[in-house]
């Protein structure tokens, strides 16, 4: 089955800052690659995804790149804000139209003013 | 994005009692949710996949009989934990698509 590994477990950055957190993949059918954001007490919060026909995408200052040769994928966030503090997850999925995720282990992401 | 909602946010209940938390789609029509368990500091633990109509699919070593799951319409999934005890407690979400509840903090006392 497949096994989605994520670094680093934890990343501490100044206000301003760019954060990049990565992750690989195994199953190299897996085509559907979302990240989320989770906040102490509350669900994962999707922010940005990626399929796998594309190689880049952004949303203001959050981006996702995948390289499905390597099978891995990165989240990268600019200009970064106290705000942007919490849990950073990826997952990996077959995009068979129910979205069964296989999650990374987490990213403790603190933006320091 | 699609919007999941979950209920409780927050529950304790006593020891050999069950508790039953809700997972609803409000925007869209879901056949198919899941179902996490997260402990603290960790990642999401997939329990079951949880079927419109028929039975769920419950991952390796989580028990059926203690953890039912009844997906009786489109946009409702239920968690019944039955006979709970303190090693329960635990953060539940439920999702459907790639979109979450808010989650439910089960605590056993």
């Amino acid at each position: 089955g497949e096994n989605v590994e994520q670094h680093p477990s934890t990343l501490s950055v100044q206000e301003g800052d760019s954060a990049v957190i990565k992750c690989t993949y195994s199953d190299s059918a897996s085509n559907y690659f979302p990240w989320y954001k989770q906040e102490l007490g509350k669900g994962p919060q999707l922010i940005i995804d990626i399929r796998s026909n594309v190689g880049e995408k952004k949303d203001q200052r959050i981006a996702v790149t995948l390289n499905k040769t390597a099978k891995h994928f990165s989240l990268h966030i600019t200009e970064t804000q106290p705000e942007d503090s919490a849990v950073y997850f990826c997952a990996a999925s077959l995009n068979t139209g129910f979205q069964k995720l296989v999650f990374g282990t987490g990213t403790r992401l603190l933006v320091s003013p | 994005g699609a919007v999941v909602s979950q209920h409780p946010s927050r529950v304790i209940c006593k020891s050999g009692t069950s508790v039953k938390i809700e997972c609803r789609s409000l925007d869209f029509q879901a056949t198919t949710m899941f179902w996490y368990r997260q402990f603290p500091k960790q990642s999401l633990m997939l329990m079951a996949t949880s079927n419109e109509g028929s039975k769920a699919t419950y991952e390796q070593g989580v028990e059926k009989d203690k953890f039912l799951i009844n997906h009786a319409s489109l946009t409702l999934s239920t968690l019944t934990v039955t006979s709970a005890h303190p090693e329960d407690s635990s953060f539940y979400i439920c999702s459907a698509l790639a979109f979450f509840g808010q989650g439910t903090r089960l605590t056993v006392v």
